[in-house]
This record gives structure tokens, C-alpha cells and sequence, in this order.
């Protein structure tokens, strides 16, 4: 079946650093879409960037990401943190009919 | 404007109980799906649907029935709750797997 990987599950930054948190996937299915999902305190999971495209970066609000068929990686990145930032993260892969989760990374900015 | 809704926000049920968790979509959309989530698991699906009068059984089905009486409504029914239970919930709508999901509040339930 399809499983999504995140290992980082708690991802600590001072302000202005660069973020960058994994994703790898695995699918039996060669036409995969991943999904970067952000979900802040007290508010509703919603979508940040998706892709199905090698290699090809997708961006969208100062984060982007890059499908690697390669690799089985998605890796969300922004170069530089801020505080707003703080939440938690899930990388989704989607390749029938549902989408599966990774476990997310929550990810902590600082000033 | 996408909207999902659900109801209760917040529910407290006895171990043993029935619970029924509801859940409105206005977007038309086909696809529904209910997730709950958990620390250290991330949001994992428990049952989703492709449209009125269907439901599959996802990720983490069992102790879990759901049902889809029309496009709009998708509710997630627990007929013998136990404290394993307790988490937030979460109602998604979206046109396919492929596509944006939109997600409601979260019903936060907690079984005791």
C-alpha cells in the first residue's frame, strides 16, 4: 500500500533560518500527487502546495517544494522562518482514491 | 467560499455509548472522508465517500460505521464507544484524492 514518511516530529527554529522538513513516500501507483498540508493552532488542516510533476518546484506563500520520482521525496523548504510560521506540517500522498497522511512535523520558530 | 461544518465542536460520551459525529459540505462536493487525529499519528482516515449512499472503509475503520444519506451530509457513527477513542475528529470534502481537500473544525471527543 502507500505510506507517507515524515521523521522530523518536532522541527526547532530560531527566526530567519532556513526550514527545510522531509518527506519521502512510497506508492505502487506511478502517478502520485503529494500535497504539503499546514495546520495552525485552532484552526482547520488546509492545503499549502501540491505537485505530480518530476522534478518541477511548486511554490506558494514563501514555501516551495519539489517532486523527486527519483528519490520518493517532497521536501518542503522556505528560506527563511518566521514566528507565524510555528504549526504543524503533513505531507499527503495521493494516489487512488484517498490520500495518506505522514505523521507531521510540528514545526517550532523562534525568536 | 469553501465551507465544512461539523457538529458537536465538542463531545463528552460514557465508554459503552453510541456517538454520532455530523458533518455538511456546500461545496457539491463527491468526495467526503472523516479523519481523527492524534499525537505522534498524524491524521489517519477512517472512512471516506465517493457520493451519496456510498461509504469505503479507510485507513482505521473498525469500531467505526459512517454513513452518506445525501451530497451535503457524511456523518461518522460510533456504536459502542471506548476510551481508545477519544481524539479530534476531522470531516474533509474534496472533488478526488487528487485534488485540494477542504477540511471542517474538528470535533474534539473524549470517552470516558
Amino acid at each position: 500500500g502507500d505510506s507517507v514518511t515524515q521523521k522530523e516530529g518536532l522541527v526547532t527554529l530560531t527566526e530567519g533560518l532556513p526550514v527545510m522538513l522531509n518527506c519521502t513516500y512510497q506508492t505502487i501507483y506511478s502517478n502520485a500527487f503529494l500535497f504539503w498540508y499546514v495546520h495552525y493552532l485552532n484552526e482547520s488542516p488546509r492545503l499549502l502546495l501540491k505537485s505530480s510533476t518530476d522534478n518541477k518546484r511548486t511554490e506558494h506563500q514563501g514555501f516551495h517544494a519539489t517532486l523527486h520520482k527519483s528519490s520518493s521525496s517532497f521536501h518542503l523548504q522556505k528560506s527563511s522562518a518566521q514566528l507565524s510560521d510555528s504549526a504543524l506540517y503533513y505531507c499527503a500522498g495521493g494516489s487512488n482514491a484517498k490520500l495518506t497522511f505522514g505523521k507531521g512535523t510540528k514545526l517550532s520558530v523562534k525568536s | 467560499e469553501a465551507a465544512v461544518t461539523q457538529s458537536p465542536r465538542n463531545k463528552v460520551a460514557v465508554t459503552g455509548g453510541k456517538v454520532t459525529l455530523s458533518c455538511n459540505q456546500t461545496n457539491n462536493h463527491n468526495n467526503m472522508y472523516w479523519y481523527r487525529q492524534d499525537t505522534g499519528h498524524g491524521l489517519r482516515l477512517i472512512h471516506y465517500s465517493y457520493g451519496a449512499g456510498s461509504t469505503e472503509k479507510g485507513d482505521i475503520p473498525d469500531g467505526y460505521k459512517a454513513s452518506r444519506p445525501s451530497q451535503e451530509n457524511f456523518s461518522l457513527i460510533l456504536e459502542l464507544a471506548t476510551p481508545s477513542q477519544t481524539s479530534v475528529y476531522f470531516c474533509a470534502s474534496g472533488w478526488s484524492a487528487y485534488a485540494e481537500q477542504f477540511f471542517g473544525p474538528g470535533t474534539r471527543l473524549t470517552v470516558l
